[in-house]
């Protein structure tokens, strides 16, 4: 177990629509990566919070927004679902932010989300 | 940018066998981080063992080991004594500057009696 929660596990949901992701870092982390997985695109980071604040972007679609609450969670909210999102969408934490490369990142167990 | 290749998508070991997975990277920053992760049949990314650009010797988490060979940038794992339990996705990351990292394809490891 590595400390991060992720929730829900699993979610199916139809195109159009809107869910949200939901992540708990592990106690002192205070950074908050998402990164998308599916079978075509592999292992990708999409955007990633330092206490509170925006700190870097991949490929994140303008679809999808993130932020980071007080409490140090974060919210991965996906809108306009296409059946191309369907993918396993992990979040994981470090403890620093930018300028460590020794930062490791832990994840979570991630959430299935299914598009129909 | 930076690159992450690792070019075995499958691997076959028997149990109690050592294992090398390969992976090579490319960068033009001289302070990176290297990562590898296990992810098992029921999905979680789980981190193995690290290896940063100005460590010296090459890393050991008990049966992983990181061969480190920085003029050929590459960064293979070894597994030694291998389990049915290794049976899993592996993924070689390299991290730049303490940004987000940035995975390799895997490799497939299946491990027989």
């Amino acid at each position: 177990d590595s400390g991060v929660t992720q929730t829900p596990k699993h979610l199916i949901t139809a195109t159009g629509q809107r869910v949200t992701l939901r992540c708990s870092p592990r106690s002192g982390d205070l950074s908050v990566y998402w990164y998308q997985q599916s079978l075509d695109q592999g292992l990708q980071f999409l955007i990633q919070y330092y206490n509170g604040e925006e700190r870097a972007k991949g490929n994140i679609l303008e679809r999808f927004s993130a932020q980071q609450f007080p409490d140090l969670h974060s919210e991965l909210n996906l809108s306009s679902l296409e059946l191309g999102d369907s993918a396993l969408y992990f979040c994981a934490s470090s403890v620093a932010g930018q300028g460590l490369t020794t930062d490791t990142q832990y994840f979570g167990p991630g959430t299935r989300l299914t598009v129909l | 940018a930076q690159k992450i290749t690792q070019t075995q998508p499958g691997m076959f070991v028997q149990e109690k066998e050592a294992v090398t997975l390969d992976c090579t990277y490319d960068t033009s920053d001289q302070s990176y981080g290297l990562f590898w992760y296990k992810q098992p049949s029921s999905g979680e990314m789980i981190f193995l063992i690290y290896q940063g650009s100005y460590d010296e010797q090459n890393a050991t988490e008990g049966r992983y080991s990181l061969n480190f060979q920085k003029a050929r940038k590459s960064a293979n794992l070894v597994i030694s004594a291998s389990q049915l339990g290794d049976s899993a996705m592996y993924f070689c990351a390299m991290r730049i500057s303490g940004y987000a990292l940035n995975f390799g394809k895997g490799t497939s490891l299946l491990v027989t009696p």
